[in-house]
């Protein structure tokens, strides 16, 4: 039982460069989001999903985008990467209404 | 306007000691539930304790307990007997549910250091 996986670890990205930061689960989680972690500023949601093929924004949308076609995985793409978008990014999961979110272990971004 | 509020950046305490960290929320859902998150060093994040909207009584967790003031909106974290492990920044989040639609929000965190 792996939990939420997140890959890569690290990246480095030039401005404009497009990527994608993959994001798994084994759990049969309906709920995924993807947050991003910044100094100071706690931890913002960017992205959400309640189930398969259901996505939503959450606070911080722009310049990210997802996709749930499975109920396992929910990428988040950068299509064109911008200084402002390093920052440490977390995927986590739960089942509807649950009491606990389980969260990856982290993508370190930074964008030159 | 901010849905969880943490008004402490920075805490020190003494080894030993208890500790309370403050966190307060804003929601007009009857339904929602309210969190306390520890993140190390390390940076990986560790729950540590859930309270819902509808408990009745505070909940614990070993040396956590979640003093939850529903009139107030506020969610206080309390570790009991503070260890040199408990150096860490802590987060409290909220969990929404509007229309079937969940969303989990976090706090800017407060960092606590323990002293020896």
């Amino acid at each position: 039982n792996a939990g939420v996986t997140q890959t890569p670890k690290f990246q480095v990205l030039k401005t404009g460069q497009s990527m994608t930061l993959q994001c798994a689960q084994d759990m049969n989680h309906e709920y995924m989001s993807w947050y991003r972690q910044d100094p100071g500023m706690g931890l913002r949601l960017i992205h959400y999903s309640v189930g398969a093929g259901i996505t939503d924004q959450g606070e911080v949308p722009n310049g990210y985008n997802v996709s749930r076609s499975t109920t396992e995985d929910f990428p988040l793409r950068l299509l064109s990467a911008a200084p402002s978008q390093t920052s440490v990014y977390f995927c986590a999961s739960s089942p509807r209404g649950s009491n606990g979110y389980t969260f990856g272990s982290g993508t370190r971004l930074t964008v030159v | 306007a901010q849905k969880i509020t943490q008004t402490q950046p920075g805490m020190f305490v003494q080894e030993k000691e208890a500790v309370t960290l403050d966190c307060t929320y804003d929601t007009s859902d009857p339904s929602y539930g309210l969190f306390w998150y520890k993140q190390p060093s390390s940076g990986e994040m560790i729950f540590l304790i859930y309270q819902g909207s509808y408990d009745q009584q505070n909940a614990t967790e070993g040396r956590y307990s979640l003093n939850f003031q529903k009139a107030r909106k506020s969610a206080n974290l309390v570790i009991s007997a503070s260890q040199l492990g408990d150096s860490a920044m802590y987060f409290c989040a909220m969990r929404e549910d509007t229309g079937g639609n969940e969303k989990l929000t976090f706090g800017t965190g407060t960092r606590l250091t323990i002293i020896p």
